[in-house]
């Protein structure tokens, strides 16, 4: 389809191990973000990419959380020495760049369960 | 920093009734307003915005929500709700010129038959 794709949809891992999350959005987009949506909460951003570069990092919870976007497209989410805190639901979104004012288009997400 | 409040993390309704789920926000500087639903096992998804202009706004699926800049508020409103509604309602914020946004908690929308 034509929308944010993101992979996997689920993920169990356990505690310390390192994990990928991909994120496809939609073609001529050239603004990408990241947030987590912890359970009973709403979305929490994470980092903002425009095209190749990282335009706004200051969700990221600490140095083990990395995110890139190498060719302006399709980015990917790696969190380092997984913990139990960091289960949750990561939240690809894109948009055209708009100012702050235009729609963002969300993927259906990756459930992270971290054991 | 800009913040949300939604009032109410679960909100049940008649089928029929009116629908209001409650949206304050905290800006020195009033920021763009967003509501997105979120239906079971799918992307949010954009219901109405306010920008500029017109400070009642009209959205899909019979939605509307009006700014109001002496309260801070940016409430979400359905004359007639339909059991299609029964939804998560989150309420967000853009700072002006930041491309991002922030959001609040969420509300539980429940149509009751």
């Amino acid at each position: 389809g034509a929308g944010v794709s993101q992979t996997p949809s689920n993920k169990v891992t356990e505690k310390g191990k390192y994990v990928e999350l991909r994120c496809d959005p939609i073609s001529g987009h050239t603004a990408l973000y990241w947030y987590r949506q912890s359970l009973g909460q709403g979305p929490e951003f994470l980092i903002y990419f425009q095209g190749t570069g990282a335009a706004d990092d200051s969700g990221l919870p600490n140095d083990r959380f990395f995110a890139v976007r190498p060719e302006g497209s399709v980015s990917t989410l790696k969190i380092q020495r997984t913990e139990r805190g960091d289960s949750a639901v990561y939240l690809c979104a894109s948009s055209l760049f708009t100012g702050g004012a235009g729609e963002l288009f969300f993927g259906e997400g990756s459930r992270l369960t971290v054991l | 920093a800009q913040s949300v409040t939604q009032l109410g993390s679960h909100v049940s309704v008649s089928e029929g009734a009116l629908v209001l789920l409650r949206c304050n926000y905290s800006s020195s500087v009033p920021p763009y307003l967003f509501w997105y639903v979120q239906y079971p096992n799918q992307g949010l998804q954009l219901l109405l915005k306010y920008t500029t202009g017109a400070t009642l706004v009209k959205g899909i699926n019979g939605f509307e929500a009006e700014f109001k800049k002496s309260e801070t508020s940016f409430h979400l409103t359905k004359p007639s709700a339909h059991m299609s509604d029964a939804a998560e309602y989150f309420c967000a914020v853009s700072p002006q010129g930041a491309q991002k946004l922030v959001f609040g908690q969420g509300t539980r929308l429940t149509i009751n038959p």
